[in-house]
């Protein structure tokens, strides 16, 4: 079925490890994008990708670094993970000009850091 | 930044209309969205409507927008049991398709 594949679903770290999360979309999408979301404070941008080789800053990216090599897969990785990080990451696509269509969405990656 | 703002819970019974209300602060906002999210999944999208319009309807959803007011609200008709989620308001702002979203509605529909 064609969509968004965030992997893996859960996943718990200790403070100070890394992990990557890795979003796949079959959809020849240009723009991907990487939200948190956390109780109270609904979704927040933390990077985004408008195109093979290209990322940018969101709203809170600290903490996180991003790759889309393939046009097809973004990656956010957590070098050092803090407490702070516990969160539900989701991974959002859209076809560029689509706004009318709205996000696609991954089911969202469970992490809790202890 | 844009700023999104929604109240967090709303509690209906069954068979009643919900509205669920938001505020926005970007002017510049083209699209306004209405995002529905189920327990443990991702969100999808409900509806929207562009920044010209003052309402959209589709079937139970009526989406009512006003601009001067940045003011949107979204209209559940006879509420269903499988209404129960949270909803949120979101709008495009900052170019490159970037969303922001509100704090998200909790939606309960009581028997």
């Amino acid at each position: 079925n064609a969509g968004v594949t965030q992997t893996p679903k859960f996943r718990v770290l200790k403070t100070g490890q890394s992990m990557t999360l890795l979003c796949a979309q079959d959809m020849n999408h240009e723009y991907m994008y990487w939200y948190r979301q956390d109780p109270g404070m609904g979704l927040r941008l933390i990077h985004y990708s408008v195109g093979e080789g290209t990322t940018a800053k969101g709203e809170v990216p600290d903490g996180y670094n991003v790759s889309r090599l393939k046009k097809q897969n973004f990656l956010l990785g957590l070098e050092s993970a803090a407490p702070s990080q516990t969160s539900v990451y989701f991974c959002a696509s859209i076809q560029r000009g689509s706004e009318g269509y709205g996000y696609t969405f991954g089911s969202g990656t469970r992490l809790t850091v202890v | 930044g844009e700023d999104v703002e929604q109240s967090l819970f709303l509690s209906v019974r069954e068979g009643d209309s919900s509205v669920i209300n938001c505020t926005y602060t970007d002017s510049s906002s083209t699209y306004l969205y209405w995002y529905k999210q189920e327990p443990g999944a991702g969100l999808q999208l409900l509806t929207y409507i562009f920044s010209n319009m003052d309402m959209k309807q589709d079937q139970r959803l009526t989406v009512l927008l006003n601009k001067k007011d940045k003011h949107l609200s979204l209209r559940i008709a006879d509420t269903q049991t499988g209404d129960s989620a949270i909803y949120f308001c979101a709008s495009n702002s900052g170019g490159y398709q970037k969303v922001t979203f509100g704090t998200g509605t909790k939606l309960q529909v009581i028997p």
